[in-house]
């Protein structure tokens, strides 16, 4: 099945550091990559979809300027987080769409658990 | 807009018996059905799907889901729960205008032994 990778598994940085979140599709392209966010116990939330040589599409209330999104290949799409604070610290999770054979469906990655001191 | 509910926070079962994990959706146009289940502080890990054809869908592990278009049901069904199969399932939509998922709250499945 379609494998999706997110590095690094876990993050502890200072406040006002940035720190950049890497997810990528291993055996199929992926025009289009999607972060989320998850907080203890709740769902996900769509942050921001990612499209491959273009410009990510931000969900209403997600700052660009603080959650920056590059997708410069089919296979990466990386999500910096910019002068982190307490705040930002949360579970990321990436997703890949697979758009072969008409499935449509979106294959995620084991996310990012990041702390924020 | 899309949303998708999940009615119960959790659900018990015990080893062996029938297991139902319900959702309920709103969409503009046709859906996109999914069904994903999370173990602790891990990703996401897709079951199934519902895009078109059989409203009887089988997926992963035994489970399986019926598309209800009248009831904009897409309940999760196995019949014979493991201790294995406890985890947080979730269900989610998406349709032809908007490719992202929406996701439900989220439901934990607990199977006693």
């Amino acid at each position: 099945g379609a494998v999706v990778s997110q590095h690094p598994s876990r993050v502890i940085c200072k406040s006002g550091t940035s720190v950049k979140i890497e997810c990528r599709s291993l055996d199929f392209q992926a025009t289009t990559m999607f972060w989320y966010r998850q907080f203890p116990k709740q769902s996900l939330m769509l942050m921001a979809t990612s499209n491959e040589g273009s410009k990510a599409t931000y969900e209403q209330g997600v700052e660009k300027d603080k959650f920056l999104i590059n997708h410069a290949s089919l296979t990466l799409s990386t999500l910096t987080v910019t002068s982190a604070h307490p705040e930002d610290s949360s579970f990321y999770i990436c997703s890949a769409r697979d758009p072969t054979g008409g499935t449509d469906t979106q294959y995620f990655g084991p996310g990012t658990r990041l702390t924020v001191l | 807009a899309q949303s998708v509910a999940q009615p119960e926070d959790q659900v018990n079962v015990a080893e062996g018996n029938p297991l139902t994990v319900k959702c309920t959706y709103s969409v503009s146009g046709n859906p996109y059905l999914f069904w994903y289940v999370q173990y602790p502080n891990r990703g996401l890990q897709f079951l199934l799907k519902y895009i078109t054809g059989d409203n009887l869908v089988k997926g992963s592990y035994g489970f399986e889901a019926e598309f209800n278009k009248s009831q904009t049901s897409f309940h999760l069904k196995k019949p014979s729960a493991l201790v294995s199969d406890s985890a947080l399932y979730f269900c989610a939509v998406s349709y032809t205008g908007r490719r992202a998922l929406t996701f439900g709250s989220g439901t934990r499945l607990q199977v006693q032994p």
